[in-house]
C-alpha cells in the first residue's frame, strides 16, 4: 500500500496568512493517459465534530463551492495544498487522500492549522 | 439532498461479528460508488473498502488490515449498503462511515454520513 505522509504535523497561523501543506507519497501516484497525467489525489478539510469536506479531487480541481482561495498541485509523488489569505473558518484538519485503488486507497495523517 | 444514514454499530468483544448498515437517498444509489471510511479515536480517516455502482460490476476492494475480516455489499433495490465486520478486533474500534462520491466512480468522497461507534472490547 501507499503510505502518505504530510508536514508540517501543526502549523500555527494568522487570518490573511498564505499557507502551504505538503502530502508526499510513497511512490507514484500519477498516471499518464493518452497525453495528459492524472494524479488520484484529493485534499479534504476537517472540523471538529463534522465529517471531512472534499476541497479538491485530482490534485487540483477544486470542489464544486469550495472558495478560490484554496489550490492543489503536484503531481508523481509530491502534493500540496495552499490557502491564500487565510479565514477564521479555515482553522481546521486537513488531510489528503491518494485514491488509486489499484495502489491500494489512503489517508495522510493530518496537518492542524490553529491560530 | 443526498442523505447517508449509518445504524449497527455496538459494544462487541474481541472476535465477535456485527453488521452496520447505510440507508441512502437523494440520488441514483444503483449507479454510484459506495465507502465504509472508519476514524478511531484520535486518529485520521482510514479507508476500510469500496463496493463499485453497478455500472462496474459491483466490485469491491479492501483495505489491508480488513480483507478477507469484513464484506461490503449492496442492495439496490433498496438503496442500502452493508458492512460485515468479523473476527473483531481491538483496533477495530472507530466510527464507521458510509462515503460516496456519487456519479464520479472515484474513490475520494463528497458525502458521508453521521457515523455509527463500533467499540471492541472485553
Amino acid at each position: 500500500d501507499i503510505q502518505l505522509t504530510q508536514s508540517p504535523s501543526t502549523l500555527s497561523a494568522s487570518v490573511g496568512d498564505t499557507v502551504t501543506i505538503t502530502c508526499r507519497a510513497s511512490q507514484s501516484i500519477s498516471i499518464r493517459a493518452s497525453e495528459s497525467t492524472i494524479t488520484w489525489l484529493a485534499w479534504y478539510q476537517r472540523k471538529p465534530g463534522k465529517a471531512p469536506k472534499l476541497l479538491i479531487y485530482r490534485a487540483s480541481t477544486l470542489d464544486g463551492g469550495v472558495p478560490s482561495r484554496f489550490s492543489g498541485s503536484g503531481s508523481g509523488t509530491e502534493f500540496t495544498l495552499t490557502i491564500s489569505s487565510l479565514q477564521p473558518d479555515d482553522f481546521a484538519t486537513y488531510y489528503c487522500q491518494q485514491y488509486n485503488s489499484v495502489l491500494g486507497v489512503t489517508f495522510g495523517p493530518g496537518t492542524k492549522v490553529d491560530i | 439532498e443526498v442523505q447517508l444514514m449509518e445504524s449497527g454499530g455496538g459494544l462487541v468483544k474481541p472476535g465477535g461479528s456485527l453488521r452496520l448498515s447505510c440507508s441512502a437517498s437523494g440520488f441514483i444509489f444503483a449507479k454510484a460508488w459506495m465507502s465504509w471510511v472508519r476514524q478511531a479515536p484520535g486518529k485520521g480517516p482510514e479507508w476500510v473498502g469500496r463496493v463499485k455502482g453497478n455500472l462496474d460490476g459491483g466490485a469491491t476492494d479492501y483495505a489491508p488490515p480488513v480483507k478477507g475480516r469484513f464484506i461490503i455489499s449492496r442492495e439496490d433495490s433498496e438503496s442500502k449498503l452493508f458492512l460485515h465486520l468479523n473476527s473483531l478486533k481491538t483496533d477495530d474500534t472507530a466510527i464507521y462511515y458510509c462515503a460516496t462520491a456519487l456519479d464520479w466512480r472515484e474513490d475520494f468522497v463528497t458525502h458521508w454520513g453521521h457515523g455509527t461507534l463500533v467499540t471492541v472490547s472485553s
